[in-house]
């Protein structure tokens, strides 16, 4: 199997505040890691690409200050949400892929709320 | 740039029926197209994956096929069931991990 997990599932912060997510490929090792988000009833967006080891790629238009990416393992990566304000709630979902078969094992996503 | 489009983006059949839904790609340079189902608040469940040499995928009641050249996929959804609804969304991958969803098309399927 290719399971991938999050954490937290979903969250509720204050604005100004900081939030971290983890992603981790709990049976595989996973190269390549990637963090999309969502807004309701619209489709995933990629905001980057991380490999481990490596600074991330960002998306034109993501603010890599805002959203700061560490892939520290082969099996984790984490997303933290710097200085939260509202207009960054939303549906966050990380993927996964195993070596160079481009095929992506995605988590059951985080929801963030911030009030 | 490679732009996925989905139609119809919502569907409501009664139990029963045999239904087909729609994904387009601009670019047919892709790598692989995938099939996606997502329910309410969920996350991602890979349905089918159709490699560029393929032209179809089955599993069970799904079958989806793929048109390079004519930029189309289809999703095909044999004896619909109440279970099945949900959002069904399609990936086109152009390469490098390059992935371009659709919006989606949220499916109904009435008892």
């Amino acid at each position: 199997g290719a399971v991938v997990s999050q954490h937290p599932s979903w969250v509720i912060c204050k604005s100004g505040t900081s939030v971290k997510i983890e992603c981790r490929s709990l049976d595989f090792q996973a190269t390549t890691m990637f963090w999309y988000r969502q807004f309701p009833k619209q489709s995933l967006m990629l905001m980057a690409t991380s490999n481990e080891g490596s600074k991330a790629t960002y998306e034109q238009g993501v603010e890599k200050d805002k959203f700061l990416i560490n892939h520290a393992s082969l099996t984790l990566s984490t997303l933290t949400v710097t200085s939260a304000h509202p207009e960054d709630s939303s549906f966050y979902i990380c993927s996964a892929a195993k070596d160079r078969d481009y095929e992506q094992y995605f988590g059951p996503g985080t929801r963030l709320t911030v009030t | 740039k490679q732009e996925v489009t989905q139609i119809p983006a919502a569907l409501s059949v009664p139990e029963g029926e045999n239904l087909v839904l729609n994904c387009s790609f601009t670019d047919s340079a892709i790598y692989n197209l995938q099939w996606f189902r997502q329910d309410p608040g969920k996350g991602l469940t890979s349905l089918l994956l159709i490699q560029s040499s393929q032209r179809e995928q089955t599993s069970g009641r799904l079958n989806a096929s793929l048109d390079k050249s004519s930029g189309r996929s289809t999703l095909y959804i044999a004896a619909s069931q109440p279970g099945d609804s949900a959002t069904y969304l399609c990936a086109a991958n152009t390469g490098g991990f390059k992935t371009i969803f659709g919006a989606g098309t949220r499916l109904f399927v009435k008892a």
